[in-house]
């Protein structure tokens, strides 16, 4: 199993511009996560979703938007992206139970300029 | 508001013990995880608490008091290895995970 897989690892984008990121997990987990990791900050999360097609808003959503139009994958984009979204985003799942930990794919560096 | 305070940094020798306290205020609680995130890399789960007490699985034990809002993670027979981040992250009311900001952990030989 590749557990939770991002795609791409790196980008660097100009403001305004916008791009997608793709998490995807082989896990059958229901639940997904996208959070930000900041210097000097705990991840804060963006957007999660308890099931395929549904989406709902974490801590920080704005300036993204997210899609679950199957199970295994989840999509967060940046329709116009700033310098403030340069950060470090990672995608996590789990199953529905509460208390099973969330696995966590390998991360997405995002620099914008 | 909701707030998780950990120490920014620790510095502890080889071989020997530390202890990672984390307290909390949340609205509701279901839970505590502590998760190990090396430089550049995932996080990965370590524990759950969730009914106050000590949790202990080989080098790594965690505790925790409800009452207080508080845990700690004791990590013993230090490795180099073991320097990395550690975050505490307590699940609310809404079965949502909070974070602190973690904890880097420096190893010295």
């Amino acid at each position: 199993n590749a557990g939770v897989t991002q795609t791409p690892k790196f980008r660097v984008l100009k403001t305004g511009q916008s791009m997608t990121l793709l998490c995807a997990q082989d896990m059958n987990h229901e639940y997904m996560y996208w959070y930000r990791q900041d210097p000097g900050m705990g991840l804060r999360l963006i957007h999660y979703s308890v099931g395929e097609g549904t989406t709902a808003k974490g801590e920080v959503p704005d300036g993204y938007n997210v899609s679950r139009l199957k199970k295994q994958n989840f999509l967060l984009g940046l329709e116009s992206a700033a310098p403030s979204q340069t950060s470090v985003y990672f995608c996590a799942s789990r199953t529905g139970q509460e208390h099973n930990e969330q696995f966590f794919g390998p991360g997405t560096r995002l620099t914008v300029l | 508001g909701q707030n998780i305070d950990q120490p920014t940094e620790m510095t502890a020798t080889e071989g020997a013990i530390v202890q990672i306290n984390c307290t909390y205020q949340t609205s509701g609680f279901n839970g505590l995880f502590w998760y190990q995130q090396h430089a550049g890399e995932a996080p990965t789960f370590l524990s759950y608490n969730v009914l106050d007490g000590l949790e202990e699985k080989g080098r790594f034990s965690s505790f925790l008091s409800r009452s207080k809002g508080y845990s700690y993670l004791l990590l013993k027979e230090l490795q180099m290895k073991d320097s990395a981040s550690y975050l505490c992250a307590v699940m609310d009311s809404n079965y949502q995970l909070i974070w602190g900001a973690g904890t880097k952990l420096i190893i010295k030989p």
